[in-house]
């Protein structure tokens, strides 16, 4: 089974801390995703990537950046976290040849800004 | 923007019971997937309809597509306790390889 790891299942941090979520997929998928889930607004696209150093902007990337240097790693940065931030973070990944395939999601980050 | 819109927002049903759960969305597709999380966990897809497709099963779910009304629908048959969860559907649409997620359909199936 294809498997997505974020690194952590909860997190507390700061007001104007740098944050950085990890995830990594063991499958060598070539794409991957940022979502954030908030109740009332369902999941919302931060990020995604088609390959390694590619990067797209989905419909939240303000106050976000990502990283993708390796295939199997897709990194999500806060650059000054605030509390507007605190929320569920999922990452997911996908091969191409997309039309007969769904997400494969990691656990979840469940983030607290403080 | 959310494309796919989930009705009803909850559902409450015995065990046993059959749960229908409703997805509408607004623009062209080239599939539409149903997704199952448990609370406070990731998301696990549960089955992909081409827009080609009219219908399709897997163990217990069926799942339908109609395009021209723009609507699917999930249903699970014989539902047990373990279904209780929250319930998507996502559009993969024509421009890119990317899903749009609905609010989700929270499920409580009493034992």
């Amino acid at each position: 089974d294809v498997k997505v790891t974020q690194s952590s299942r909860y997190l507390v941090k700061r007001t104007g801390e740098k944050v950085f979520l990890e995830c990594v997929q063991d499958m060598d998928h070539e794409n991957m995703f940022w979502y954030r889930q908030d109740p009332g607004l369902g999941l919302r696209l931060i990020y995604f990537s088609y390959d390694v150093k590619m990067k797209e902007k989905g419909d939240i990337p303000e106050g976000y950046s990502v990283s993708r240097e390796k295939k199997e790693r897709f990194s999500l940065i806060l650059e000054s976290a605030s509390t507007n931030q605190t929320s569920m973070y999922l990452c997911a990944s996908r091969p191409q040849g997309y039309l007969n395939y769904g997400y494969t999601f990691g656990s979840g980050t469940r983030l607290t800004v403080v | 923007s959310q494309q796919g819109e989930e009705d009803p927002q909850a559902l409450s049903i015995q065990e046993g019971e059959n749960a229908t759960m409703n997805c509408s969305y607004k623009t062209s597709i080239n599939n539409l997937q149903w997704y199952r999380q448990n609370s406070g966990r990731g998301l696990v897809h549960l089955i992909l309809i081409r827009s080609n497709e009219r219908e399709k099963h897997s163990g217990r779910l069926r799942v339908t597509l109609d395009t021209s009304k723009k609507s699917s629908s999930l249903l699970i048959t014989a539902s047990r306790a373990a279904d209780t969860a929250s319930y998507f559907c996502a559009t993969d649409g024509t421009s890119g390889s990317r899903l749009t997620f609905g609010e989700g359909t929270q499920l409580t199936v009493n034992p």
